[in-house]
């Protein structure tokens, strides 16, 4: 049981450049999440989704765009990569989010914007 | 948005002490209360999800506490091991998980 794969492991962009982050999980799980974790500040929601063909923004979801086409896959698109984006992305997913269920986490993509 | 506060943000001890540390959330509209452990280059562990006032939860010589009314839950871990050397996040939820900054802690041997 693999859990949540995240695809890139590490990524370095160019200012301008775009890219796509890959979040899969394997466990049947409606809702999924893309964090970022910056110095000092914990992890900060960017967007998430409640099931297939949804998504909502999160607290800081400027600059980015994602989407979730099918369950088990949970993309995250930076159109036009600035240096403010060079972060840890961690993709995450949960049952539901009734009470009581822990969150399944990625083990991270590490991305640096030059 | 919630504001969820840990404190310290950062503790060393020495392998055998018993440390404790502190997380905050508004009390008002709460769900859950949660708990991971995160190691350095590995993703985030949970460790424990609390609702109810009064929930005490433990794994081995790792236990946590919440209380609603004043908004705040304790994470406490007995005879520390350089094992538990980690950063221990706290988040709770309104809908979505919003995340403290963690504590990160250091068990010297």
């Amino acid at each position: 049981n693999a859990g949540v794969t995240q695809t890139p492991k590490f990524r370095v962009l160019k200012t301008g450049q775009s890219m796509t982050l890959l979040c899969a999980q394997d466990m049947n799980h409606e809702y999924m999440y893309w964090y970022r974790q910056d110095p000092g500040m914990g992890l900060r929601l960017i967007h998430y989704s409640v099931g297939e063909g949804t998504t909502a923004k999160g607290e800081v979801p400027d600059g980015y765009n994602v989407s979730r086409l099918k369950k088990q896959n949970f993309l995250l698109g930076l159109e036009s990569a600035a240096p403010s984006q060079t972060s840890v992305y961690f993709c995450a997913s949960s049952l539901t989010v009734v009470e009581g269920i822990s969150y399944t986490f990625g083990s991270g993509t590490r991305l640096t914007v030059v | 948005i919630l504001n969820v506060e840990q404190s310290p943000q950062s503790l060393h001890v020495q392998e055998g002490d018993s440390t404790n540390f502190t997380c905050s959330f508004p009390s008002s509209n709460f769900y859950a209360l949660h708990w991971y452990r995160w190691e350095t280059a590995k993703s985030p562990e949970a460790l424990f999800v609390m609702t109810l006032n009064g929930d005490e939860k433990k794994k081995g010589r790792i236990s946590a506490t919440l209380n609603t009314k004043e908004g705040y839950s304790y994470l406490y871990i007995k005879g520390s091991q350089p094992e538990d050397s980690a950063t221990y996040l706290c988040a709770s939820t309104a809908g979505q998980l919003t995340f403290g900054s963690g504590t990160q802690l250091t068990v010297l041997p």
